[in-house]
């Protein structure tokens, strides 16, 4: 089973900044298969980039993935005050299994 | 639109089960997966288990295996989850959500609103 770290832990920046947020695997994702979600308090997970880089329906072309292999990065181009929340990534498939999580924060 | 509607709260004494119920609308149920993620307080997302109605079989993490049962009614268009044996650890809110991919992805684009459950004597 692959292990999800994500860094950082916490990432302050301010409405208008670039946030960068890294996932690495333990175990090369086979197919791409690496989603990242966003979840704010009291909410339910929303699915933002699938395919590492697929973005999900109605979501803004602020947010954009990159990364394979291993190495994987979730970014959003200019911040919103919509956009501080925590994110995760996740490697799909049979047995899914998330990262820790990042959260950002103003 | 997809909708996923779980049951309300529950308070459950160590060593008893929860049985969590979500009733999806909207869409096909029986050609997509639902799967059970859960999330203690303040801590990340963990996936339980997930089934594909059509096929009615149910695959479960291997640290859940042998205390859940995910089950599906076609009828009513409603999954189930059972957790037994429950401890403290246990207490949580627990998501049902969808594959975005017809015969199951393990990526989840429909989410339910959530079931809080709370262990406790």
């Amino acid at each position: 089973e692959s292990v999800l770290t994500q860094s950082p832990g916490t990432l302050s920046l301010s409405p208008g900044q670039r946030a960068t947020l890294s996932c690495r695997a333990s175990q090369s994702v086979t197919y791409n298969y690496l989603a990242w979600y966003q979840q704010k308090p009291g909410q339910a997970p929303r699915l933002l980039i699938y395919g590492a880089s697929s973005r999900a329906t109605g979501v803004p072309d602020r947010f954009s993935g990159s990364g394979s292999g291993t190495d994987f990065t979730l970014t959003i181009s200019r911040l919103e005050p919509e956009d501080f929340a925590v994110y995760y990534c996740q490697h799909y498939g049979n047995s899914p299994t998330f990262g820790q999580g990042t959260k950002l924060e103003i | 639109q997809v909708q996923l509607v779980q049951s309300g709260a529950e308070v459950k004494k160590p060593g008893s089960s929860v049985r969590v119920s979500c009733k999806a609308s909207g869409g096909n149920f029986k050609s997509y997966g639902i799967h059970w993620v859960r999330q203690a307080p303040g801590q990340g997302l963990e996936w339980m288990g997930g089934i594909i109605p059509v096929f009615g079989t149910a695959d479960y993490a291997q640290r859940f295996q042998g205390r859940v049962t995910i089950t599906a009614d076609e009828s009513t268009s409603t999954v189930y989850m059972e957790l037994r044996s429950l401890r403290s650890e246990d207490t949580a809110v627990f998501y049902c959500a969808r594959d975005r991919v017809r015969g199951g992805s393990g990526m989840f684009d429909y989410w339910g609103q959530g079931t809080l459950v709370i262990v406790s004597s």
